[in-house]
């Protein structure tokens, strides 16, 4: 079964540092892009930044752009998202997604196929 | 960057409505869309890539359709179990940005 498991819930302070993870099974976990995907408090979906795990080639959007780091470990399959320094604005649901490619004529269309459960990050003082 | 918008944020429909919603992208995207479904504590679940091509298991009342800027995902009979949020979500760029999302509730 191609899955993804992230680690649990994470209660810190603000100025902490954190690293929540994404460990991928039953598939190629090199192959694919892994995507990580915020959710605030009954918000909608933001998409933070993705990574190619075969050569850790790292894209971000604008609003994560040195905010957090994206990473891979290959060795174990496993995608991680981390922060220096924690806001109270960093309080979400973060999900990791594995990107899928579909060829659909002569193009390939890119879709998040597989997702993990979420991690809830909670930063409180 | 691209901007996707969707319409309405939210709407109420009754079992059995044919439900549709709208997004529009900030320039021409061509077919390069995708919709998803979020149910209420889950993760969000594929339901439509390029625009109108159903994910493998979703169920055919879903169907969308569009190119260059405006799109549509139809339910063509809303079921209990699709009361939800939707998103639509660019994949023109590799920075694949969602819309702001549309809740279907109940009426």
């Amino acid at each position: 079964e191609v899955q993804l498991v992230q680690s649990g819930a994470e209660l810190k302070k603000p100025g902490e540092s954190l690293k929540i993870s994404c460990k991928g099974s039953g598939y190629s976990f090199i192959t694919y892009w892994i995507a990580w995907v915020r959710q605030m408090p009954g918000k909608g979906l933001e998409w933070m930044g993705i990574i190619y795990p075969g050569d850790s080639d790292t894209r971000y959007g604008p609003s994560f752009q040195g905010q957090v780091t994206i990473s891979v470990d290959k060795s174990t399959n496993t995608a991680y998202l981390q922060w220096s320094s924690l806001k109270a604005s960093d309080t979400a649901i973060y999900y990791c997604a594995r990107r899928e490619q579909q060829l659909v004529g002569d193009f390939y269309h890119y879709y998040m196929d597989v997702w993990g459960k979420g991690t809830t990050v909670t930063v409180s003082s | 960057d691209i901007q996707m918008t969707q319409s309405p944020s939210s709407l109420s429909a009754s079992v059995g409505d044919r439900v549709t919603i709208t997004c529009r992208a900030s320039q021409n995207i061509n077919n390069y869309l995708a919709w998803y479904q979020q149910k209420p504590g889950k993760a969000p679940n594929i339901l439509i890539y390029a625009a109108s091509s159903l994910q493998s298991g979703v169920p055919s009342r879903f169907s969308g359709s569009g190119s260059g800027t405006d799109f549509t995902l139809t339910i063509s009979s809303l079921q209990p179990e699709d009361f939800a949020t939707y998103y639509c979500q660019q994949s023109y760029s590799a920075r694949l940005v969602f819309g702001g999302g549309t809740k279907v509730e109940i009426k």
